[in-house]
């Protein structure tokens, strides 16, 4: 069965630190691009940034929102994504999803999603 | 950074209806990386239309996709209980993905 489980969302103060992890399973992780997306409570959906395959170069994008703060890393070996997020602000406050990029960069698989609660 | 207006905000329809949602770009979407998805209260996002007019896995045919350039739309043929929830559409293009505000299809 394809899936992606997330985990380590929490609260935290403003300022603070959190990484999220992805496991993935049922398909080839290291072929695939990987993105976060988040939603605040009651809000959009809102794309956080995205890691190329090993093979495609291992790149990674960030909205601008949290470029320069969050970090996404991969380990091919553990089937698994990360979200680093450093200086974090009371509006980063939201599910964070992590999703696999299929056809005509669709996001095509997602995980049930980890909340991320940053407040003093 | 290109942006995404869809309309209605919210769509008040019967079940058994034909939907319209309408997704607008500010700038033209290349090679048509438009996607449609639906989410459910609670639950992630499903996809439910990629490159503008294909289906996704398993999703039915009475949900189907449209457009090109900067207009798309995402149409139900007829409506179904489970039908009523959140539509997206998203588009990626130089590097980044934006979503739209969300469409809400709500039971009349």
């Amino acid at each position: 069965e394809v899936q992606l489980v997330e985990s380590g969302g929490g609260l935290v103060k403003p300022g603070g630190s959190l990484r999220l992890s992805c496991a993935a399973s049922g398909f080839t992780f290291s072929n695939a691009w990987m993105s976060w997306v988040r939603q605040a409570p009651g809000k959009g959906l809102e794309w956080v940034g995205r890691i190329k395959s090993k093979t495609d170069g291992g790149t990674t994008d960030y909205a601008a929102p949290v470029k320069g703060r969050f970090t996404i890393s991969r380990d091919d070996s553990k089937n698994t994504l990360y979200l680093q997020m450093n200086s974090l602000k009371t509006e980063d406050t939201a599910v964070y999803y992590c999703t696999t990029e299929g056809w005509f960069s669709a996001f095509d698989i997602w995980g049930q999603g980890t909340m991320v609660t940053v407040s003093s | 950074e290109i942006v995404l207006t869809q309309s209605p905000g919210t769509l008040s329809l019967s079940p058994g209806e034909r939907a319209t949602l309408s997704c607008r770009a500010s700038q033209s979407v290349s090679s048509s990386y438009l996607a449609w998805y639906q989410q459910k209260p609670g639950q992630a996002p499903r996809l439910l239309i990629y490159g503008a007019s294909s289906r996704a896995t398993g999703i039915p045919d009475r949900f189907s996709g449209s457009g090109s350039g900067t207009d798309f739309t995402l149409t139900i043929s007829r409506l179904e209980p489970e039908d009523f929830a959140v539509y997206y559409c998203q588009q990626y293009g130089s590097s980044a993905y934006t979503f739209g505000q969300g469409t809400k299809l709500e039971i009349k």
